[in-house]
């Protein structure tokens, strides 16, 4: 998992409330990112930052909110907007320019009831 | 239309066997090539990262291919273990949009003894 950290690994929460994704790195990296990961599904990108205070709507950002005011910090909240919240959510961060490997973080589980 | 493709689904064999997993792939322009091996509640872990240039690539047990000119790369495994047992994704980056991965939806690697 690198010096990436998700918490807490699962979380469970009530239909119509907000909630919040923690993602911490300390490998110095620019660019991190959030995916969903469904079963059977591939990883889809809900939204991206190459820099502090600076971020990009991924594939699927609707019903979430990120912010990005520390390099090392991108936490995610999933708004009562989106419509099937409950899944495993994986941050990742790169150094940014060039051909770099995506670090993981172990994941976030959340299951919306 | 962007896409990553693998085969097979899933897949189970024999310790100590050989296997060959598929990815075929449609993003274009092409920047690099990805092979991550995620167990299963934990978040992925890169294997290889292949750019246009290259058509092999090792890291232990698994061996990594590419063609380019037809769009495909397989993920070679030898003497499987049982800790081979998890989701293999292969993921690919095009060079348009910086940071931007295209994940498959993985084959399912099952290892008995």
């Amino acid at each position: 998992d690198g010096g990436i950290t998700q918490s807490p690994k699962y979380l469970f929460r009530k239909e119509g409330q907000n909630v919040t994704l923690s993602c911490e790195q300390n490998l110095n990296h620019d660019a991190m990112y959030w995916y969903r990961q469904d079963p059977g599904q591939g990883l889809r990108l809900i939204y991206y930052s190459q820099i502090v205070n600076d971020f990009q709507k991924g594939d699927i950002a609707e019903g979430y909110s990120v912010s990005r005011e520390k390099k090392e910090s991108f936490p995610l909240t999933v708004t009562s907007a989106q419509k099937n919240p409950t899944a495993f959510y994986l941050c990742a961060s790169e150094p940014g320019q060039g051909i770099n490997e995506q670090y993981f973080g172990p994941g976030t589980r959340l299951t919306v009831t | 239309k962007n896409q990553v493709e693998q085969s097979p689904q899933s897949l189970i064999i024999l310790e100590g066997k050989n296997c060959t997993l598929q990815c075929n792939y449609t993003v274009s322009p092409f920047s690099n090539l990805r092979w991550y091996k995620q167990d299963t509640g934990r978040g992925p872990v890169s294997l290889t990262i292949m750019t246009f240039s290259e058509n092999t690539k090792s890291n232990g047990r698994y061996t990594a291919t590419l063609d380019a000119d037809t769009k495909q790369s397989s993920l070679h495994i030898t003497a499987s273990q049982l800790s081979d047992s998890a989701s293999y994704i292969c993921v690919v980056s095009g060079s348009s949009t910086l940071g931007r991965l295209y994940f498959g939806r993985g084959t399912q690697l099952t290892v008995w003894p």
